[in-house]
């Protein structure tokens, strides 16, 4: 079935510092891609998407391009600020399941 | 246009109570999705509902229901609380279009505590 697999966190960086969040999936078809985020207390927010293969989403500094032949969606910053501490979710749309399956989140902090 | 609304924010209960949550979605969404978040299992799938007709359901027990009216507004139902129950509860709503795979939008969550 459709899955999502994200790196494990917590990652810690100093400001300024560079990010990547690493994603691959397992999709049959040819699935939308999310990113989403969630501050603390509040519930998800899209950060960036992206819909067929080499299309990239960007929001807020933040990149990811969906990558077919490797399967990867990669969230990617150049330079963290302080204020991009939460939690990231990859993941995937799966249209015949209704649903949006997502990996486990990454905890992101961001040292001053 | 307002956001995903979930009610209560905050809720205690006790062993073998039983609870109703409840989301009002984006005006003109007609898929609402619940979603399940604890620390250990991370986001988990509990239904989709579109027009009033659950569409998919995740892997929980029977204890866990769902509806949805004819306003796309959506319930669900917790019966018989197990400790394990505490959790963020998260509703979804979505716009449906032809090709699918359509961006959620998410409430603040509903956070459940089973005493």
């Amino acid at each position: 079935g459709n899955s999502v697999t994200q790196m494990e966190g917590p990652v810690t960086l100093s400001e300024e510092a560079f990010l990547t969040i690493n994603c691959t999936y397992t999709a049959t078809g040819y699935p939308s891609l999310f990113w989403y985020v969630q501050y603390p207390g509040e519930g998800l927010q899209l950060l960036l998407k992206a819909t067929k293969a080499d299309d990239k989403g960007s929001n807020k500094g933040f990149e990811a391009t969906y990558r077919k032949e490797t399967t990867s969606f990669h969230l990617e910053k150049g330079s963290v600020q302080v204020s991009d501490s939460a939690v990231y979710f990859c993941a995937l749309g799966d249209t015949g399941g209704f649903k949006t399956i997502f990996g486990a989140g990454t905890r992101l902090f961001v040292k001053a | 246009k307002a956001g995903v609304t979930q009610t209560p924010r905050y809720l205690i209960k006790t062993r073998g109570q039983q609870v109703t949550l409840s989301c009002s979605p984006i005006s003109g969404h007609r898929s609402v999705s619940w979603y399940q978040q604890t620390p250990g299992q991370g986001l988990q799938f509990l239904f989709e509902y579109f027009s009033e007709t659950q569409r998919n359901k995740g892997n929980f027990p029977g204890r866990f229901s769902g509806r949805q009216f004819s306003n796309s507004r959506s319930e669900m139902n917790v019966s018989t609380l197990e400790l394990g129950d505490s959790a963020l509860y998260l509703c979804a709503s979505s716009l449906v279009t032809r090709g699918g795979n359509n961006e959620q939008f998410f409430g603040p969550g509903t956070r459940l505590t089973v005493l």
